[in-house]
């Protein structure tokens, strides 16, 4: 069956741009989740929804990160006015309800430039 | 609190059993541990939970001795395909998903 998908794949900013990304999960998946993966790093923890509502955005870096998922499904994590330091790679996972098994998307790579 | 630390790296040879451990002292009392491999350009993919002592699926094993500060992915027999970065992921004390530090496991002939 179809895995998570993100898109896009690869995007370059320059910085001050806003970007998009954008997560399909597995359908039937509840829980989804995004992470923050810079070069050579472990992931790095940024926001948990279940369905539509966002649990937990502790680890957005800053008030220019902004995630949604409106409907339970799709989600979008949008990044206002791009920095460098937003270079890195951005993972989604979902799950199901109450698994501990994520499954992960390929992630999008964002390069501010 | 301390960071959820792993070997940077490890090398091995195809048919040997690697084992790989990592230490999380702040992991939460009430969550699992889980592992994942992930190789260049790609997501994570799940390999094995568990919550305490051991559990074995038909990759891995996982040992969590009683006080879970730390835990050891045991993967018998690599072949070259095992070449990854293996990371374990644990909730931690605040709550958060946290993953260790990443280990590059090399497999050679």
């Amino acid at each position: 069956g179809a895995g998570v998908s993100q898109s896009p794949r690869y995007k370059v900013a320059k910085r001050g741009q806003d970007v998009a990304l954008r997560c399909d999960p597995i359908s039937g998946h509840v829980s989804l989740f995004w992470y923050q993966q810079a070069l050579g790093q472990g992931p790095e923890f940024l926001t948990y929804f279940q369905n539509e509502a966002q649990l937990d955005k502790s680890g957005l870096p800053s008030d220019r990160f902004f995630a949604e998922r409106p409907e339970g499904s799709v989600s979008t994590l949008k990044i206002q006015r791009t920095q460098q330091e937003d270079s890195a790679v951005y993972l989604c996972a979902s799950s199901l309800a109450g698994s501990n098994e994520q499954y992960f998307g390929p992630g999008t790579r964002l390069t501010v430039t | 609190l301390a960071k959820t630390t792993q070997p940077i790296s490890m090398d091995s040879y195809e048919g040997q059993e690697v084992n790989i451990t990592c230490s999380h002292n702040n992991i939460a009392t009430n969550d699992y541990i889980t592992w994942y491999q992930q190789f260049p350009s790609q997501g994570p993919r799940f390999i094995i939970q568990g919550y305490k002592t051991k559990v074995t699926n038909e990759v891995a094993s996982l040992f969590i001795p009683a006080d879970r500060k730390s835990s050891t992915l045991s993967l018998p027999r690599v072949s070259l395909s095992d070449t990854a970065v293996y990371y374990c992921l644990v909730l931690d004390l605040e709550n958060k998903l946290t993953f260790g530090t990443g280990t590059q496991l090399k497999v050679e002939l």
